[in-house]
């Protein structure tokens, strides 16, 4: 079946440090990728997404690209910021599990620091 | 303002009584689905509908009911909660079938005694 499996954390840095969190895949066919961000106490809302090989998704400063060769979609920040602390997931869509809902990692906490 | 409405957002009861918690999406959306959240475990799915009247399992059924009576509201019921359903719940919803982007509500917290 599918499944995802990124960084748990928590994940601790500094204002303006680089961001990176790994996100691997498993999945038949060709799936969708997704990462979502959840801010505490509210629901998941998506961050970015890339529908095939090689897409790069990006908002609000954040990047990642769709690696069919290493099976990966890892997300990046240059710059991160006190605002961006939240829980981050990865996701798959598209393999036909549960009629196309998502199948998510468990989530990395980042917390970021003055 | 198009979004996903649960209710309630936070609710305590204890083992054994009947409990439901309402979902309702104003974008017509036919695909509605619940998940449950865990520490360590992320989200998983409950259950899903693919349209009125269409409901399936997910990973996680086990103690749960919902149906689809209508296309904007999909209920999750608890006939008989047990202290191992104290989670988050999230209900989402969206276009058809296939990868398209899942609108959330903000998320149920249920404490079961």
């Amino acid at each position: 079946g599918n499944s995802v499996t990124q960084m748990e954390g928590p994940v601790t840095l500094s204002e303006e440090a680089f961001l990176t969190i790994n996100c691997t895949y498993t999945a038949t066919g060709y799936p969708s990728l997704f990462w979502y961000v959840q801010y505490p106490g509210e629901g998941l809302q998506l961050l970015l997404k890339a529908t095939k090989a090689d897409d790069k998704g990006s908002n609000k400063g954040f990047e990642a690209t769709y690696r069919k060769e290493t099976t990966s979609f890892h997300l990046e920040k240059g710059s991160v910021q006190v605002s961006d602390s939240a829980v981050y997931f990865c996701a798959l869509s598209g393999s036909g599990g549960g009629a196309d809902g998502l199948t998510f990692g468990k989530g990395t906490h980042l917390i970021i620091q003055p | 303002e198009a979004q996903v409405t649960q209710n309630p957002r936070y609710l305590i009861t204890v083992t054994g009584k009947k409990l439901t918690v309402t979902c309702s999406q104003n974008m017509n959306h036919e695909y509605m689905s619940w998940y449950r959240q865990d520490p360590g475990l992320g989200l998983r799915q409950i259950y899903y509908s693919m349209n009125v009247e269409v409901t399936d399992k997910g990973d996680v059924p086990e103690g749960y009911k919902v149906s689809r009576k209508e296309k904007r509201n999909f209920p999750l019921i608890l006939e008989s909660p047990s202290p191992n359903q104290t989670s988050l719940y999230f209900c989402a919803s969206k276009w058809g079938s296939g990868a398209n982007v899942l609108t959330f509500g903000a998320g149920s917290r249920l404490t079961v005694l």
